[in-house]
């Protein structure tokens, strides 16, 4: 079975704190991808990577960024975490080739205090 | 701009009964659609998807229905089991193997005995 794991489960931070959310898949997929799921608003792309070093923006990259020295970790990092930011931060990853099949983490809540 | 809408919030239906969940999309590029489903304290797992050239896919409990005129598609469950309980995301890309989904709000199915 495909794995996916995010590195916290919960976490809680200070305004202004940098944040980095850790991602590592173990089946050499190719894309890797962050969302962010909010009530009402289902999930949202921050950012995604279809290769090592490679990034590419999603629907909602400001306030983030990423970082892919490695095939299998994809870090997403909060630079300075706004209350805004509180949210359910899903990390997920994919053969590159067929999309629909996403492989998700658990996922990592994040309050922003 | 929700391009992609999950208008029902909730829905509960009796074990046993067919379950109905809908989803709409504004977006006439849409070409591949897929559902994603939910529980608590998990990631989304694929479910089932669907291309433009079909309008019907089925995989054993599990039919989704595609309307493009109306874009509109849906997912059916029979008969609905208590297990069946969780979020359920309806997600579209342009073309299949694209890198980006885009999802829909989620609906919480509740299946009661």
């Amino acid at each position: 079975d495909v794995k996916v794991t995010q590195s916290s489960r919960y976490l809680v931070k200070r305004t202004g704190e940098k944040v980095f959310l850790e991602c590592v898949q173990d089946m050499d997929h190719e894309n890797m991808f962050w969302y962010r799921q909010d009530p009402g608003l289902g999930l949202r792309l921050i950012y995604f990577s279809y290769d090592v070093k490679m990034k590419e923006k999603g629907d909602i990259p400001e306030g983030y960024s990423v970082s892919r020295e490695k095939k299998e970790r994809f870090s997403l990092i909060l630079e300075s975490a706004s209350t805004n930011q509180t949210s359910m931060y899903l990390c997920a990853s994919s053969l590159g080739q067929n999309n629909e099949k996403l492989f998700f983490g658990s996922g990592t809540q994040l309050s922003v205090l | 701009d929700q391009q992609v809408k999950q208008n029902s919030p909730s829905l509960s239906v009796q074990e046993g009964r067919i379950s109905i969940l809908n989803c709409d999309y504004t977006n006439s590029m849409f070409d591949y659609f897929l559902w994603y489903k939910k529980y608590p304290a998990e990631g989304p797992t694929f479910l089932i998807s669907i291309s433009s050239i079909k309008d019907k896919n089925e995989d054993g409990r599990f039919t989704v229905f595609l309307n493009k005129s109306a874009k509109h598609l849906s997912l059916h469950i029979v008969p609905s089991q208590p297990g069946d309980s969780a979020v359920y995301f309806c997600a579209a890309s342009p073309i299949q193997g694209a890198q980006k989904l885009v999802f829909g709000q989620g609906t919480r199915l509740t299946i009661n005995p």
